[in-house]
């Protein structure tokens, strides 16, 4: 089966960095993704990392340890606008849709 | 590109009636993907089409609901009667290519459903 784990809200402050982490459970795994999603707003691709280690996008990071079913996404210099939903998502069991996560809503303060 | 397209962007029905959700992908993209989003239960797969042909439907609720795809560029997902537990919202995305390689989905706008 296919689990997710995330928390569900986070805090931080406009300009510091804020670390979001997921777990999962697959069995069969294809990668992992991280979305993001605003307020009344369709989610919108940030990442994919299908072997260990980190991916660097920007102000954007995403790690991946596939060993120990473990990511996590790292967001520097935060900006008012990133205050969103962070969607973990996991593309095995062997198909081609996606099992999301319920989501980290992340609350940025000036 | 104009992205995924759906229509309505909001519906109110009442229960019992049947309501029918629209989209169209993104040209060129092979896949299709209908999915569901509430508070409770997060964003769930309900559906998704390799090349026009349903792949896996295993996350469609029950028979009331039934989703279509007559040719590339059109899907239509059905609910017949719809029930007030069906009121979310529901996306399409399209992807050039399937989710094991890594690629991109591209959600539509959504279509936020009431059913009264």
């Amino acid at each position: 089966g296919q689990n997710i784990d995330q928390p569900t809200e986070m805090t931080a402050t406009e300009g510091a960095i804020v670390q979001i982490n997921c777990t999962y459970q697959t069995s069969g795994f294809n990668g992992l993704f991280w979305y993001q999603q605003h307020a009344g707003e369709a989610p919108t691709f940030l990442s994919y990392n299908v072997l260990d280690g980190l991916e660097e996008k920007g102000r954007f990071s995403s790690f991946l340890s596939r060993s120990k079913g473990y990511s996590y996404l790292l967001l520097k210099e935060l900006q008012m606008k990133d205050s969103a939903s962070y969607l973990c998502v996991d593309s095995g069991g062997g198909a081609d849709g996606l099992t999301f996560g319920k989501g980290t809503h992340l609350i940025i303060q000036p | 590109d104009a992205g995924v397209i759906q229509s309505p962007r909001h519906e109110v029905t009442e229960m019992g009636q049947e309501v029918t959700l629209r989209c169209k992908p993104i040209s060129g993209h092979d896949y299709l993907f209908w999915y569901r989003q509430t508070m409770m239960r997060g964003l769930e797969l309900l559906i998704y089409f390799n090349n026009n042909v349903p792949i896996d439907d295993s996350g469609m609720p029950e028979d009331r609901f039934s989703a279509k795809m007559p040719n590339a560029s059109f899907s239509t997902l059905k609910i017949q009667p719809s029930e007030p537990r069906d009121s979310a919202v529901y996306f399409c995305a399209s992807s050039p290519r399937g989710s094991g390689m890594g690629n991109e989905q591209f959600f539509g706008p959504g279509t936020r459903l009431t059913v009264l």
